[in-house]
This record gives structure tokens, C-alpha cells and sequence, in this order.
């Protein structure tokens, strides 16, 4: 139990381009699902969490009207980067989680603007 | 100073060896502490959490120092199977907030 999918594994798009990135509870409801990203050799940092019907709470330095998060429903939560740029490049993972504290997470997202 | 602080390492031992990891956090009021392991490329998986009394799953060891603030994983008998990067993960507890905090992992590579 407790799987987490994301769509798609793997994007390159042309830079001014927007990427919509879906992250799935397979079996599990998800009360709040967390984005976060990893760029080459450094940890994972969190750029926003989401509950289900609420807006997103973003990190500092994130901009929200760059990264539009969506929680529409319990199983479901988008992440769309608008106007990617070279520099937007990077593994996106989500993670998913119920009413307790255990965070699943999905499989990532490469992401790739030429 | 970083929230949470590793080694990156990375570790090159022999099959077989015991390996320690260590890893420093800086906010006191951290309440919740994890050692996930990520492969080459791919999502991080939970390896186990950490409490106060030490935990053990098979090889893998967990221990908390809440007064020093720092947490290990220790690794008996390795198998080439373990080499991956592993991440000290804390969730910091800023209240309505349970989002986790990543170290930036250490690297362990087990060779034959």
C-alpha cells in the first residue's frame, strides 16, 4: 500500500513553455501533499505544501506564481511551472501523506528546458 | 549552518564491513527524525525512523542524541546491495507544518 505516482517521469521542453507535473495517491487519501526539488548532488528542498481545497503555503524564495500548485481532491495534486527557463531544470518529487507523519513519495519528475 | 548536516562522504568500504553514518540538525525543537536511502536517480524510500531509546532493524541501527542533537545509522555486514546515498531527514515541527527537512545525504558505495 501506500504508492504515490507522478506524471510524467520525464519532460524537456522548450524554454517559455509551461509543465504541468501530476502527483497521484494510488490507494490512500491524501490529506497534504509536499513538492519538493533536487537539483545534481544536493538535497531535497521543499518548495511548497499543499492540503486538499486550501492554497498551497510556499517556501520562501519559491515564487507561487511561477510554481501553481492545485490540490483539488485527495488523491490528486498538480504542479505546473509557467514560463520554464534553462535554469527551472530539475528533479521534481512530490510526496503524499495521510492524517499521520509518514511521507510517501512519488517516483520524481526530470525535468529538463532547453 | 545548515538544518541538517552530513558528510557526504562518500564511504568505500568492502562487503561485509560495519559503516557508521552520523549526521548534526540544528533546531532543537525538532520532533521526528528518519534515515531514508535514495538510488542513483531515483525517489527517496523510507529506511527507518529514529527514536530516543535506539531502534535496530536487521543490520541497520538507529540512534538519537537529542542533547547533543545528532542522529546515526549504523550498518553491519554490508552488502553491495546498500550502496546508495543515505539522507538524515527531520521534521523540524513548526507548528501546523510537517514537511521534512533533507540532509544532503552521504554516499556509500560497497565494492566486492
Amino acid at each position: 500500500g501506500a504508492v504515490v505516482s507522478q506524471h510524467p517521469s520525464r519532460v524537456i521542453c522548450k524554454s517559455g513553455t509551461s509543465v504541468k507535473i501530476e502527483c497521484r495517491s494510488l490507494d490512500f487519501q491524501a490529506t497534504t501533499m509536499f513538492w519538493y526539488r533536487q537539483f545534481p548532488k544536493q538535497s531535497l528542498m521543499l518548495m511548497a505544501t499543499s492540503n486538499e481545497g486550501s492554497k498551497a503555503t510556499y517556501e520562501q524564495g519559491v515564487e507561487k506564481d511561477k510554481f501553481l500548485i492545485n490540490h483539488a481532491s485527495l488523491t490528486l495534486s498538480t504542479l505546473t511551472v509557467t514560463s520554464a527557463h534553462p535554469e527551472d531544470s530539475s528533479f521534481y518529487i512530490c510526496s503524499a501523506s495521510s492524517l499521520g507523519e509518514t511521507q510517501y513519495f512519488g517516483p520524481g519528475t526530470r525535468l529538463l528546458v532547453l | 549552518r545548515k538544518e541538517v548536516e552530513q558528510d557526504p562522504g562518500p564511504f568505500n568500504v568492502p562487503e561485509g564491513a560495519t559503516v557508521a553514518f552520523n549526521c548534526t540538525y540544528s533546531n532543537s525543537a525538532s520532533q521526528s527524525f528518519f534515515w531514508y536511502r535514495q538510488d542513483c536517480r531515483k525517489e527517496p524510500k523510507l529506511l527507518m525512523s529514529v527514536y530516543s531509546s535506539g531502534n535496530e532493524d536487521g543490520r541497520f541501527t538507529a540512534q538519537l542524541n537529542r542533547a547533543s542533537q545528532y542522529i546515526s545509522l549504523l550498518i553491519r555486514d554490508s552488502k553491495l546491495s546498500d550502496s546508495a546515498t543515505y539522507l538524515c531527514v527531520v521534521n523540524m515541527g513548526d507548528t501546523g507544518r510537517r514537511a521534512l527537512t533533507f540532509g544532503s545525504g552521504t554516499r556509500l558505495q560497497v565494492q566486492p
